[in-house]
């Protein structure tokens, strides 16, 4: 199975900030990674697709970037929405893995 | 308005069997490929099993051969049937809709339910 790992695992940060999270794969995934955000008590919810594509409705201030073994999701400028906890997932082939998350925290 | 909702959890002793529901509206089930992933109690997240359109099935090794998904056209519902439950299986089990690019062979997932948790416990 490929393994998913991301960096860090909790990221404090202010609204305003730009933050970037990290997600390498054990081997190549081309470009087939999604990011998603997860609320507690919630489902989670596409962000991006194919590394760098964004959701239809997910504000611009989300970005993707990245292709084969390394990976970021950006945000510029926070909001207080984007608390959150972060997964990457590739897609590649069977089974799908998940990134162990990144809790974003206000500081 | 494209909807997922989940159904059918709860509490079970370690053996057991229990089945998962998942109505959904705004889009057909059985045009889609659809996917069961699920969520232990403050960690991350597994995909279980995916059905394809065509009805082909496919299981993640921890329960292949226990659980078995499946769908009713008629009520656009997805199922998951889980047998031989395992203390290792509580989580929130999550009914998602595959968003596949144009090949059908990546798949990620666009809708999402709201879960259904699953506790297995004597």
């Amino acid at each position: 199975d490929i393994q998913m790992t991301q960096s860090p695992s909790t990221l404090s940060a202010s609204v305003g900030d730009r933050v970037t999270i990290t997600c390498r794969a054990s081997q190549s995934i081309s470009h087939w990674l999604a990011w998603y955000q997860q609320k507690p008590g919630k489902a989670p919810k596409l962000l991006i697709y194919k590394a760098s594509s964004l959701e239809s409705g997910v504000p611009s201030r989300f970005s993707g970037s990245g292709s084969g073994t390394e990976f970021t999701l950006t945000i510029i400028s926070l909001q207080p929405d984007d608390f959150a906890t972060y997964y990457c997932q590739h897609y590649n082939t069977y089974p799908y893995t998940f990134g162990q998350g990144t809790k974003l925290e206000i500081k | 308005e494209v909807q997922l909702v989940e159904s059918g959890g709860g509490l079970i002793q370690p053996g057991g069997s229990l089945r998962l529901s998942c109505a959904a509206s705004g889009f057909i089930v059985s045009d889609n490929y659809m996917s069961w992933v699920r969520q232990a109690p403050g960690k991350g997240l597994e995909w279980v099993s995916i059905i394809y359109d065509g009805g082909s099935t496919y299981y993640a090794d921890s329960v292949e051969g226990r659980f078995t998904i499946s769908r009713d056209n008629s009520e656009n519902t997805l199922y998951l049937q889980m047998n031989s439950l395992r203390a290792e299986d509580t989580a929130v089990y999550y009914c998602v809709r595959d968003f596949c690019d144009s090949s059908g062979y990546h798949c990620a997932f666009d809708i999402w339910g709201q879960g259904t948790m699953v506790t297995v416990s004597s």
